[in-house]
C-alpha cells in the first residue's frame, strides 16, 4: 500500500516568494494533518482536517499561512509571503481515526518536505 | 509551555543491552500515549501505543510503562540493536473536547546503539 505521499521532498526559495506543499494522503483516511518540526519548538500541529473540513487551525503561526484539502486525495500547505524563520520540515499525515484512546489507529506521516527559505 | 517533556536529548547503549526513554507529561488529561520513531529523512512511524486505562503494554522488544501518578511514561526496549538507531518521540492526545482532538509531541531523543 502507498503511504502518504508528500512534494517536493526538498524546497529553496528566497524570502518574500509563495511556497506550496502537497500531500496526497492514504486512501480511505478520513483525517489528515500538517505539522512543523523545528529545532526549537520540535514537532507542533498546525492544522488537521476531517472529511476535507479543517477542524482546528489553532497551530497555523500566522495569517501567511493557509491550508486547503479540495478533495479527499490531495492537500496543500501554502506559505505567502515566505520568511527565513519558516525553513523547517514540514509533514503530512493521515488517519483513519483522531488519535483517541478508544481507536487504536496512529497516524501516519509522509517523509516530509524540508523547506528552506533564504 | 511544553505539555510533553523528554528531557534527554541523546542516549548512547551497547547492543543487547536494554534503552529505557523516558516522557513526562503535565496535562492530566491526557489519556492515550505513544511512541514514534523516525530514521533521517523519513516520517515518523508509529511504534507502540498505551491507554490510559493500562500500565504496560507489550510488543515484542518493546515495552511501554506508564505511570499516572507521577505523569511519566517510559519506552523499553530489549535487547537493543544497532537498526533501533533513531529518534524516538513521545506523544499524548486527549479525549475529544470541543471538536478538536490532537496529538502533541515531545521534542525527541536521539537513541545510539552501538554494535
Amino acid at each position: 500500500d502507498a503511504g502518504v505521499i508528500q512534494s517536493p521532498r526538498h524546497e529553496v526559495t528566497e524570502m518574500g516568494q509563495e511556497v506550496t506543499l502537497r500531500c496526497k494522503p492514504i486512501s480511505g483516511h478520513d483525517y489528515l494533518f500538517w505539522y512543523r518540526q523545528t529545532m526549537m519548538r520540535g514537532l507542533e500541529l498546525l492544522i488537521y482536517f476531517n472529511n476535507n473540513v479543517p477542524i482546528d487551525d489553532s497551530g497555523m503561526p500566522e495569517d501567511r499561512f493557509s491550508a486547503k484539502m479540495p478533495n479527499a486525495s490531495f492537500s496543500t500547505l501554502k506559505i505567502q509571503p515566505s520568511e527565513p524563520r519558516d525553513s523547517a520540515v514540514y509533514f503530512c499525515a493521515s488517519s483513519l481515526v483522531a488519535g483517541s484512546a478508544y481507536s487504536n489507529q496512529p497516524q501516519h506521516f509522509g517523509d516530509g518536505t524540508r523547506l528552506s527559505i533564504l | 509551555d511544553q505539555q510533553v517533556k523528554q528531557n534527554s536529548p541523546s542516549l548512547s547503549v551497547q547492543e543487547g543491552r536494554i534503552s529505557i526513554l523516558n516522557c513526562d507529561y503535565t496535562n492530566s488529561m491526557f489519556d492515550y500515549f505513544l511512541w514514534y520513531k523516525k530514521y533521517p529523512a523519513e516520517g515518523p512511524t508509529f511504534l507502540i501505543s498505551i491507554s490510559s486505562i493500562k500500565d504496560k503494554n507489550e510488543d515484542g522488544r518493546f515495552t511501554v510503562f506508564l505511570n499516572k501518578s507521577a505523569k511519566h511514561l517510559s519506552l523499553h526496549i530489549v535487547p537493543s540493536q544497532p537498526g533501533d538507531s533513531a529518534v524516538y518521540f513521545c506523544a499524548a492526545s486527549a479525549p475529544f473536547q470541543g471538536g478538536s482532538e490532537k496529538l502533541v509531541f515531545g521534542k525527541g531523543t536521539k537513541l545510539t546503539v552501538n554494535p
